[in-house]
């Protein structure tokens, strides 16, 4: 089966621009995350997709973050406008059953804003 | 204990010696305990999922044992190898409507494995 696919894996923006970082889980995975790690730190939680419903969006930073899951399918997390404190590496997992079963994740983006 | 703490921080290990780490963990509203091992350049990749007290999960030289009611689980090696040379992640998901849907990690576990 494919893996989690995420792109782009590097993006490099200027203070101020958008970003749009996209992931495309496992084909069949209700459940998608956002993760997001700033270098030096833990791994930590944005987001939760069950099919397109937002079940849990306490981890997003503030208002400059929206993500979407449009059909249930893949899922977007844009950036408007970006902060330097933004740049880290997000994550995208999938997973079949919550947090019950093994959380696949993308290789990650790696956003740098300049 | 509010967040996910592991130690070591980091270890190095002979090739051939066996090793175990720590993961603690708040133990009220517990749901699951998942560790992952993430190779420089990579995606963390799923270990083991456990829900239940007392859970010991194996998977060739390394295993696992889960303690929810004090808030402990154990990543044992056996035998090290250099390809288990990585960062071992734990994590920590609460049950539904105690607290955020996703996982809360700790800062991991750095292993290197000395030939």
């Amino acid at each position: 089966e494919a893996g989690v696919t995420q792109f782009p894996s590097h993006s490099v923006i200027e203070k101020g621009q958008t970003v749009t970082l996209r992931c495309d889980p496992i084909s069949g995975h209700d459940n998608l995350y956002w993760y997001r790690r700033v270098m030096g730190k833990e791994i930590k939680f944005l987001l939760h997709f069950v099919k397109e419903s937002k079940q849990d969006e306490s981890g997003m930073p503030n208002n400059r973050f929206l993500a979407e899951r449009t059909g249930g399918t893949y899922s977007t997390l844009k950036v408007q406008p970006a902060e330097l404190e933004d740049s880290g590496v997000y994550f995208c997992a999938s997973s079949l059953v919550g947090l019950a079963s093994p959380l696949h994740f993308g290789n990650g983006t790696r956003l740098t804003v300049t | 204990i509010l967040n996910v703490e592991q130690s070591p921080q980091s270890l190095h290990v002979q090739e051939g010696d066996s090793t175990n780490f720590t993961c603690s963990f708040p133990s009220s509203n517990f749901y699951a305990l998942h560790w992952y091992r993430w190779e420089t350049a990579k995606s963390p990749e799923a270990l083991f999922v456990m829900t239940l007290n007392g859970d010991e999960k194996k998977k060739g030289r390394i295993s696992a044992t889960l303690n929810t009611k004090e808030g402990y689980s154990y990543l044992y090696i056996k035998g090290s190898q250099p390809e288990d040379s990585a960062t071992y992640l734990c994590a920590h998901g609460l049950i539904s409507g105690g607290g955020a849907d996703g996982l809360t990690f700790g800062k991991g576990t750095h292993l290197i494995i000395q030939p």
